[in-house]
C-alpha cells in the first residue's frame, strides 16, 4: 500500500520568512513519482514539481526548492521570502505503476502567509 | 489553450437523487481520472481511463458510483441514490497518455462541489 503522510496540518509565517513544508511517503515500489500541488482558495490543484526515484538530486525553482531524501523517504518542499501569494494547501503526492498510476495524496498543509 | 472543465460547478441535491458531474478533459489526453476531495483532505483516487476503458476503478466506494467515457475523451460520473456522506468536491483531472505510466503530470479542473442534503 502506499501512503503519504504531511504531519503539519497547518503553518502561519510572516512576509519574507522562508517555510518548508514536510513530506514523508511510503511504497514499496522501486520506481516511483513523488509531486506537489498547490491549492489555492480557488480551489484548482496546480502542479508545481515531479521526481522519479532515481532522481535524489535536489531541485530549486526561483524562490522553491525541493530536497528528496530516499534514505528518510522524505520529499520536503522549502519557500523561501514566503509571500502572501503563497498562502494556500500544498499537497504532496505519490505514483507508482504498481500503485495503478493514480495519486496517492497526504492530507494536506494549510500554509498562510501574513503581512 | 483550454484546460479540464467541469460541468457543474455546484450541484445541490436531496438524498436518494440521482446525479451526474461531467469532465471534458485536455485535448489529446488520453488518461483521465476522477477524484473526490472531502472538506481537510487531499483528493482520494475514484477511477482511472485510458482511453474509454476503466482502466482501475478500484476506488468507487460502492456500486452505487459509475463512471464513463464512451468516445474516450468527455467522462461522468453517476452517483445513484446519493447520501449525505457523498457530499464533496469532485475532481477531474487528464494526462497526456499512459504510455509513461505514473510518471505523466496530472492536469486537474475545478472541482464539482457535490452538496447533498
Amino acid at each position: 500500500a502506499q501512503k503519504v503522510t504531511q504531519a503539519q496540518t497547518e503553518i502561519s509565517v510572516v512576509e519574507k520568512e522562508d517555510v518548508t513544508l514536510d513530506c514523508v511517503y511510503e511504497t514499496r515500489d522501486t520506481t516511483y513519482y513523488l509531486f506537489w500541488y498547490k491549492q489555492p482558495p480557488s480551489g484548482e490543484l496546480v502542479f508545481l514539481i515531479r521526481r522519479n526515484s532515481f532522481d535524489e538530486q535536489n531541485e530549486i525553482s526561483g524562490r522553491y526548492s525541493w530536497n528528496f531524501q530516499k534514505s528518510t523517504s522524505s520529499f520536503n518542499f522549502t519557500i523561501t521570502a514566503s509571500q502572501v501569494v503563497d498562502s494556500a494547501v500544498y499537497f504532496c503526492a505519490l505514483s507508482s505503476a504498481g500503485g495503478g498510476n493514480k495519486l496517492t495524496f497526504g492530507t494536506g498543509t494549510q500554509l498562510k502567509v501574513e503581512l | 489553450g483550454a484546460g479540464v472543465s467541469q460541468t457543474p460547478s455546484n450541484k445541490v441535491t436531496e438524498k436518494g437523487k440521482y446525479v451526474e458531474l461531467r469532465c471534458d478533459p485536455i485535448s489529446g489526453h488520453t488518461a483521465l481520472y476522477w477524484y473526490r476531495q472531502s472538506l481537510g483532505q487531499g483528493p482520494e483516487f475514484l477511477i482511472y481511463f485510458q482511453g474509454t476503458g476503466a482502466a482501475d476503478d478500484s476506488g468507487l466506494p460502492n456500486d452505487r458510483f459509475f463512471a464513463v467515457r464512451p468516445e474516450g475523451s468527455v467522462s461522468t460520473l453517476k452517483i445513484q441514490r446519493t447520501e449525505r456522506g457523498d457530499s464533496a468536491v469532485y475532481l477531474c483531472a487528464s494526462s497526456i497518455s499512459s504510455g509513461g505510466g505514473p510518471y505523466n503530470e496530472q492536469f486537474f479542473g475545478p472541482g464539482t462541489r457535490l452538496t447533498v442534503l
